[in-house]
């Protein structure tokens, strides 16, 4: 059974200070996405992440792929208020190519 | 281009009331998801489907049936709704894997079972 792991689940940081949120997951898989999710609303493709090595940015986030380690990172730079919602990450799995989707990370950043 | 539609956006039902969610995407896409979210537990796959006519279980299926008579549509019913059932109900659709990388999610359906 595949598992995806976020940590942490809750992060309050400061405007303009940098911090990474970590993926783990726990079989082989050969692509990452990272979505957002506002209050109250849908998710919002923030990346894909085809293959090991992969660097992908956007704005003030950084996202990256570990297949070996099996780990991805989405990294902030700079924090900004505009940047709160909850980060998941998901991983492809072989039945029907669905999601595996992680719990999740509450992301607060505070002036 | 709607992308992927859900219908109703919100319902509340009694315990052991039936109910049916549609998912309608206008893409052409073979495979469709239904998810539900849930506070702490991120997204949790009920039933999907890879083609018209085709449907299997997820993570979470138990209460829930599907089906995808239309390519274009993916129903998600609750025959006898129980209060576990209260949740967020997201629909998805893909292309072939060899046609694409993105998923498309729909707006969500807020459900309340009483």
């Amino acid at each position: 059974e595949l598992k995806v792991e976020q940590n942490p689940l809750f992060l309050s940081m400061q405007e303009g200070k940098n911090y990474t949120i970590y993926c783990n997951y726990s079989t082989t898989s050969d692509r990452l996405y990272w979505y957002r999710q506002d209050p109250g609303k849908s998710l919002e493709s923030l990346f894909v992440l085809l293959s090991n090595g992969a660097v992908k940015q956007e704005g003030r986030l950084m996202a990256s792929l570990d297949t070996k380690a099996r780990l991805s990172t989405l990294h902030i730079t700079a924090a900004v208020h505009d940047l709160s919602a909850t980060y998941f990450c998901a991983v492809v799995v072989n039945s029907g190519y669905a999601l595996n989707f992680g719990k999740g990370t509450s992301l607060l950043v505070t002036p | 281009n709607a992308g992927v539609t859900q219908t109703p956006k919100f319902r509340v039902l009694k315990t052991g009331q039936s109910m049916t969610l549609l998912c309608a995407q206008d893409m052409n896409h073979e495979y469709m998801y239904w998810y539900r979210q849930d506070p702490g537990m991120g997204l949790r796959l009920i039933h999907y489907s890879v083609g018209e006519g085709t449907t299997a279980k997820g993570e979470v299926p138990d209460g829930y049936n599907v089906s995808r008579l239309k390519k274009q549509n993916f129903l998600l019913g609750l025959e006898s709704a129980a209060p576990s059932q209260t949740s967020v109900y997201f629909c998805a659709s893909r292309p072939q894997r060899s046609s694409g990388n993105t998923i498309y999610f729909g707006e969500g359906s807020w459900l309340t079972v009483v």
